[in-house]
């Protein structure tokens, strides 16, 4: 069974800094994707970044890029110069290649301090 | 837009109630989803859905049964509420051939006293 393990609740920083959340995965697919997604106070779920797992390059969106790690099953989350609407819960996310569900992490509750 | 719509932000039902959790989506996808959200727990999956009267269980589907008789609805029912049932309630859809075509559902806060 695959798992995905955010081992920090939670995290503050500044206005403008810059803050990496971190996620492993465990997982014994060889293709498969990896999101992060974000859920501010409304609650709508917002998919942040997406990477798949055949591609060596680590994907960037933004201010948001990812830290892909293959062979340590790792896939951190950086976000640049971070904003007051930054502050929301992150999930990072797993799907085999061919399946149709998320496995998601337990979340990660970020606030942006001014 | 496209939408995925729960017809409850917020809910209160009493223990050993019947309830039904409804959700709609516009977008003529296949696979629709129920997710229960806790905190230190993230999301979990209770049961999907990716054809009309099709199913499969997720991975906590003890307590829960769903309904999909239409394309674009999915009812996930609680056949007699408990207290450890409180929750968050995500509803999701995503057509089969797009990977990165999830769309959820604005929640249902469950409370059940």
């Amino acid at each position: 069974a695959q798992t995905v393990t955010q081992s920090q609740p939670e995290m503050s920083v500044q206005e403008a800094e810059t803050v990496t959340l971190s996620c492993t995965y465990d997982t014994s697919e060889s293709n498969y994707y990896l999101f992060w997604y974000k859920q501010p106070p409304s609650r709508q779920m917002i998919l942040v970044i997406r990477q798949e797992a055949y591609k060596q390059q680590n994907a960037t969106e933004n201010r948001f890029s990812v830290n892909f790690q293959k062979a340590a099953k790792s896939f951190s989350l950086k976000i640049s110069d971070s904003q007051l609407g930054d502050t929301a819960m992150y999930f990072c996310a797993f799907m085999p290649q061919g399946a149709q569900k998320l496995v998601f992490g337990q979340g990660t509750r970020l606030t942006i301090n001014p | 837009d496209v939408k995925v719509t729960q017809s409850s932000r917020y809910l209160v039902k009493r223990t050993g109630e019947k309830v039904f959790l409804e959700c709609v989506q516009d977008m003529d996808h296949e696979n629709m989803f129920w997710y229960r959200q806790d905190p230190g727990l993230g999301l979990r999956l209770i049961y999907f859905s990716y054809d009309v009267k099709m199913k499969e269980k997720g991975d906590i589907p003890e307590g829960y049964s769903v309904s999909r008789e239409k394309k674009e609805r999915f009812s996930l029912i609680l056949e007699s509420a408990s207290t450890n049932q409180t929750s968050m309630y995500l509803c999701a859809s995503r057509a089969t051939d797009r990977v990165y075509g999830y769309t959820f559902g604005s929640g249902t806060r469950l409370t059940v006293v």
